[in-house]
């Protein structure tokens, strides 16, 4: 069945530390996005990438990297200038937007908390 | 700007009573707009969408959607609710003047009550 995949589903971080969230997708899928959900908030976007090799800032980019060198996978870097990282975090790919107004597809999510 | 406002953050409703829950947007093009579905520790599903076709959508699990550009509304209704609508459900608003970016709005938390 045609997916997206996140993982680990838990992940603790260290002070200073720098942790990655493994993100997958095997829809063919050119577009794809890393969201951040914090309770009583909707969901706020981090960066996203159209094509591979491009990515775009959103709304929350700062402690955040990414990178986008292959079509099937987007991992999100949270590095140690995100002072305060926990939250559930969202991926999600689409059929390439610029021309569509297609659905965002999820996976099930990679819950961040400090240790 | 496209913004999405959910008017209620909580509704509960009794086992095989209707749903109805509340989304208003504003966009300055025609925006394409979605529903979506989240049960806990889970990733979004989605509902239905709406994108420029008939006003009236049905999506999955009974649910259905009434565009209504007048109003700027897109309310989220189901004739009888069951145990395992009990999520979160979000309403999104896009449109091609932003790339197709997505905006949620904050989420209203369904409980049925047996």
């Amino acid at each position: 069945d045609g997916g997206i995949t996140q993982s680990p589903k838990y992940l603790f971080r260290k002070e200073g530390q720098n942790v990655t969230l493994s993100c997958e997708q095997n829809l063919n899928h050119d577009a794809m996005y890393w969201y951040r959900q914090d309770p009583g908030q909707g969901l706020r976007l981090i960066y996203y990438s159209q094509i591979v090799n491009d990515f775009q800032k959103g709304d929350i980019a700062e402690g955040y990297s990414v990178s986008r060198e292959k079509k099937e996978s987007f991992p999100l870097t949270v590095t140690s200038a995100q002072k305060n990282p926990t939250a559930f975090y969202l991926c999600a790919s689409s059929i390439r937007p610029v021309y569509s107004n297609q659905p965002q597809h999820f996976g099930d999510g990679t819950r961040l908390s400090i240790l | 700007a496209q913004s999405v406002t959910q008017l209620d953050s909580h509704v509960s409703v009794s086992e095989g009573t209707p749903v109805l829950l509340r989304c208003n947007y504003s966009s300055s093009y025609s925006p394409s707009l979605f529903w979506y579905v989240q049960h806990p520790n889970k990733g979004l599903q989605l509902l239905l969408k709406y994108t420029s076709a008939a006003t009236l959508v049905k999506g999955i699990n009974g649910f259905e959607a009434e565009f209504k550009k007048s109003e700027t509304s897109f309310h989220l209704t189901k004739p009888s609710a069951h145990m395992s609508d009990a999520a979160e459900y979000f309403c999104v608003v896009s449109s091609p003047n932003t790339g197709n970016q997505f905006y949620f709005g904050t989420g209203t938390s369904l409980t049925v009550i047996p």
